[in-house]
């Protein structure tokens, strides 16, 4: 298994909180990455960081925010939280400089009502 | 900017028989890397196989294997003697060989979820 974990894998919220979903990876990778899950199984990158101080948004439009304080963790905050939150994250790593595959968490199921 | 189909949304085949899933993309690229993801019920993502597109020798690992055509744009997996451990969703990967300059990451196709008939 990869050494990438993601906390909590379910959150259920009310409209309106400001949460953090946590990322940590322990395999020293510079870079990592956020990708929303929607129901129809697809994936969308929302979010990617290149190392320390570096964060940059993705293909698909988020509401969400990042932070990279610390190579090995890549926390993704929603100030208010809508319905329309509702969906699957899933965060990655890689190395930078052989840019090849990622390794995955497990995911956090948000739900938001 | 690239992207991946997955033209199979759901694949059944009985255990032992092999399966076949398809994957096409479009870029512009001419070097880069694809890959077939396995993403059980526990929903972590697990790399099954990856190709560099200057390689044309196909990958292979175990029971895994590909037919990349690179003219074609075509990057199938085949599952030989499938198992009940098999059973996931598959996604098809692409990523570009240079990062830099614009989204990074992986671009994913919609996936196929694959079931195993005991």
């Amino acid at each position: 298994e990869a050494d990438i974990y993601q906390t909590p894998r379910y959150l259920v919220i009310g409209t309106g909180k400001k949460i953090t979903l946590e990322c940590s990876q322990t395999m020293g990778h510079d870079k990592m990455y956020w990708y929303q899950q929607d129901p129809g199984m697809e994936l969308h990158l929302i979010h990617y960081s290149y190392g320390v101080n570096s964060t940059e948004k993705g293909d698909l439009s988020s509401e969400s925010t990042v932070s990279r304080i610390r190579t090995e963790h890549f926390p993704l905050t929603l100030e208010s939280a809508r319905p329309s939150h509702t969906s699957q994250y899933l965060c990655a790593s890689s190395e930078r400089q052989d840019n090849t595959e990622a390794f995955f968490g497990q995911g956090t199921r948000l739900t938001v009502v | 900017a690239q992207t991946v189909t997955q033209s199979q949304p759901e694949m059944s085949v009985q255990e032992a028989e092999t399966v076949t899933l398809s994957c096409t993309y479009d870029t512009s690229e001419s070097d880069y890397y694809l890959f077939w993801y396995k993403q059980p019920p526990s929903r972590q993502m697990i790399l099954v196989i990856r190709q560099e597109a200057y390689k044309q020798q196909n990958a292979t690992e175990n029971r895994f294997s590909v037919n990349f055509q690179k003219a074609a744009k075509s990057f199938s997996l085949k599952i030989s003697d499938s198992q009940l451990g098999d059973a996931a969703m598959y996604f098809c990967a692409y990523r570009s060989l240079y990062s830099g300059g614009g989204a990074d990451g992986l671009t994913f196709g919609k996936g196929t979820h694959l079931i195993i008939q005991p």
